[in-house]
């Protein structure tokens, strides 16, 4: 079945450090989505990537989908306490289904 | 703004008693998911609602059912509990109305099976 994996699972970082979390899918994707999970907290939605190669900036955190659509990424620049969470991609393996599969996630905790 | 609510926080129930975990969301959303939630494994899908009555298997239905009866309620009942459903459960709702069909979620219950 389609499976989503997420690496790294843990991420430690010192405030202002930069932080990548990479997504690779076993199947292509229609397209992807990415959420933030605070500690305690629910998962939000961040952005959504559809086409091949699409880059989009949300301030400090850039992501990108990529040639083949099986893998993505998210960059934050100069990481902030506030960055602390749980972060996941979500991918939709076909345009016609309302499913998403998650990756496992990446915890990213900041020291200030 | 999206409202998804969730019946109970936190839940203790013991082994192979009926549970029942209530979700209702406010915004006339088609779709509603029901997931589980542990560590190192993500967010694992147990089944789908794509509208009234309609229900579809996620990949990991085992001991598990669903109702959805009206619109805005999506319901999750565990038959027997069993030790190894003790989890994080979070309930979601999206439209096929608007892109980009983004998943809100509810605050989560925190089922303990004992």
């Amino acid at each position: 079945g389609q499976q989503v994996m997420q690496i790294p699972q843990y991420q430690h970082v010192q405030e202002g450090e930069d932080f990548t979390t990479y997504c690779n899918s076993s199947t292509t994707l229609s397209n992807i989505q990415w959420y933030k999970q605070r500690p305690g907290g629910h998962p939000v939605f961040l952005i959504q990537l559809v086409k091949s190669g699409e880059v989009k900036k949300q301030k400090r955190l850039t992501f990108q989908f990529g040639e083949a659509k099986k893998n993505s990424s998210l960059h934050i620049t100069a990481t902030q306490t506030t960055d602390v969470g749980t972060y996941f991609c979500a991918g939709r393996w076909s345009y016609n289904t309302d499913k998403l599969i998650f990756g496992t996630g990446t915890r990213l905790q900041v020291f200030p | 703004d999206v409202k998804v609510t969730q019946s109970s926080r936190y839940l203790v129930k013991r082994t192979g008693e009926k549970v029942f975990l209530e979700c209702v969301q406010d915004m006339d959303h088609e779709n509603m998911f029901w997931y589980r939630q542990d560590p190192g494994l993500g967010l694992r899908l147990i089944y789908f609602s794509y509208d009234v009555k309609m229900k579809e298997k996620g990949d990991i239905p085992e001991g598990y059912s669903v109702s959805r009866e009206k619109k805005e309620r999506f319901s999750l009942i565990l038959e027997s509990a069993s030790t190894n459903q003790t989890s994080m459960y979070l309930c979601a709702s999206s439209t096929n109305r608007a892109e980009p069909y983004e998943q809100y979620f509810g605050p989560g219950t925190r089922l303990t099976v004992t």
